[in-house]
């Protein structure tokens, strides 16, 4: 069935760093892509999406381009924030159903 | 404002009492869904509803039930609730045939079962 894989964390950065998050996806047909974040104590609200190959999803200085090549999707920031600190959720849905898959979940803590 | 509500968001109970978190969108969404989330396992799906009087099973729905009476309303019903099902629930609405099949979150109903 359909599946989403991203790394474990939890990832710790310190304020300005780059990061890079990744997510590849198995699926049937040519899903819709999503990042979610979840800031503690709180529920998940969208970060980006992507709907077709080669889109760039972007919003808050994070992007991610959705590779059918690699069946991948990977989220970056160029320069993290301490704000940035949260749960980040790669999903993946469409193709037919709206059901969403989601990964496990990656834990970014930044510290100053 | 547009969102997803969900109560209660705490609630601890005992093993067997029934009970009802309840869910609303105010977005006239047509898609309604139910997840759970627990460390290590990410959200997984309970139960979801394409339309009023239209429900289906996720992937995790024993011990749960549903209903669509209404369109803004999806409550999720734990009829005899065990500590298996401590978690971290939320609510989720999706509008139909727009073509993104983005979900919209509630803000998470935190149960414990003792």
């Amino acid at each position: 069935g359909d599946s989403v894989t991203q790394m474990e964390g939890p990832v710790t950065l310190s304020e300005e760093a780059f990061l890079t998050i990744n997510c590849t996806y198995t699926a049937t047909g040519y899903p819709s892509l999503f990042w979610y974040v979840q800031y503690p104590g709180e529920g998940l609200q969208l970060l980006l999406k992507a709907t077709k190959a080669d889109d760039k999803g972007s919003n808050k200085g994070f992007e991610a381009t959705y590779r059918k090549e690699t069946t991948s999707f990977h989220l970056e920031k160029g320069s993290v924030q301490v704000s940035d600190s949260a749960v980040y959720f790669c999903a993946q849905g469409g193709a037919g159903s709206y059901q969403l898959t989601f990964g496990k979940g990656t834990k970014l803590s930044v510290i100053p | 404002e547009a969102q997803v509500t969900q109560n209660p968001r705490y609630l601890i109970t005992v093993t067997g009492k029934k009970l009802t978190v309840t869910c609303s969108q105010n977005m006239n969404h047509e898609y309604m869904s139910w997840y759970r989330q627990d460390p290590g396992l990410g959200l997984r799906q309970i139960y979801y509803s394409m339309n009023v009087e239209v429900t289906d099973k996720g992937d995790v729905p024993e011990g749960y039930k549903v209903s669509r009476k209404e369109k803004r309303n999806f409550p999720l019903i734990l009829e005899s609730p065990s500590p298996n099902q401590t978690s971290l629930y939320f609510c989720a609405s999706s509008p139909l045939g727009q073509g993104s099949y983005e979900q919209y979150f509630g803000p998470g109903t935190r149960l414990t079962v003792t």
